[in-house]
C-alpha cells in the first residue's frame, strides 16, 4: 500500500517571500500521479498543481511549482511571491496511474497549516 | 456548473441516531468515494464506488454504509453513530479510476456525535 508523509504540520512566510512544502511517500509502483491540494478555511478542496511520475519536467502553475525526485520520493511544493490568500491548510496526495490495487483511492499526506504574515 | 453537492453542511447528532449524509455529482462520473478528515491524519477513504451497484470498503470502513443505485448519487449512512465518528466528511468523484485528473470534491459535512 502506497503512504504519503508531510513531516512539517505548520509553516509559516512572510508575504512576497517563498516557502517550500515538504511531501515524501512511499511506493512499489512506477507510473503514479501526486497531486498538491489547498484547503482554506472555507474547506473546499481545491487542486493547486499536479505532477505524472513519467514525466521528468517540474510542473508548473503560476506561482506554484513542484520539486519532483522520482528516485527519492520525494514531492515538495514551492510557493513564491506568497499572498495572503494563500494561508490554508495544504495536502499532498497520490493517485495509482490507471487504478491497480488501490482501486482509484486518492491517498493523502497529514497535511501541512500554511500561515501567511502580512 | 460542475459540481459535487453534499449535504448538510453542519450537523450535531445524538449517539444512536440513525443519519445520511447525501452526495450528488452532475459531471457523469463513474468513481465516487467518501473521505474523512481528522486532524494530524489527513483525509482517509471510507468507502468507494467505480460504478451503479459496484461499492466496496476503503481504510475505514467500520461503522458505515454506502450505496449506488443512481450514477449521480452516493449516500453516506450512519446506521448507528459514535462519538468516535465525530469528523469532517468528504464525498469526491472522479471521471475513471485512473489518475490523471484526481477528484472533484464536495464541500465538506462537520459531523458532531454528542
Amino acid at each position: 500500500a502506497q503512504t504519503v508523509t508531510q513531516s512539517q504540520p505548520e509553516m509559516s512566510v512572510q508575504e512576497a517571500e517563498t516557502v517550500t512544502l515538504s511531501c515524501t511517500y512511499d511506493t512499489s509502483e512506477s507510473d503514479y500521479y501526486l497531486f498538491w491540494y489547498k484547503q482554506p478555511p472555507s474547506r473546499q478542496m481545491i487542486l493547486v498543481i499536479r505532477q505524472e511520475a513519467y514525466k521528468q519536467q517540474n510542473a508548473t502553475e503560476n506561482r506554484f511549482s513542484v520539486n519532483f525526485q522520482k528516485a527519492a520520493k520525494s514531492f515538495s511544493l514551492k510557493i513564491s511571491d506568497s499572498q495572503l490568500g494563500d494561508a490554508a491548510m495544504y495536502f499532498c496526495a497520490y493517485r495509482s496511474y490507471a487504478g491497480g490495487t488501490s482501486y482509484g483511492k486518492l491517498t493523502f499526506g497529514q497535511g501541512t497549516i500554511l500561515t501567511v504574515h502580512p | 456548473e460542475a459540481q459535487v453537492t453534499q449535504n448538510p453542511r453542519y450537523l450535531i447528532t445524538v449517539t444512536g441516531k440513525k443519519l445520511t449524509v447525501t452526495c450528488s455529482q452532475n459531471m457523469n462520473h463513474e468513481y465516487m468515494s467518501w473521505y474523512r478528515q481528522d486532524p494530524g491524519l489527513g483525509l482517509r477513504q471510507i468507502y468507494y464506488s467505480m460504478n451503479v451497484e459496484v461499492t466496496d470498503k476503503g481504510d475505514v470502513p467500520e461503522g458505515y454504509k454506502v450505496s449506488r443505485k443512481e450514477k449521480r448519487n452516493f449516500p453516506l449512512i450512519l446506521e448507528s453513530p459514535s462519538p468516535n465518528q465525530t469528523s469532517l466528511y468528504f464525498c469526491a468523484s472522479s471521471i475513471s479510476t485512473g489518475g490523471y485528473y484526481g477528484y472533484t470534491f464536495g464541500s465538506g459535512t462537520r459531523l458532531t456525535v454528542v
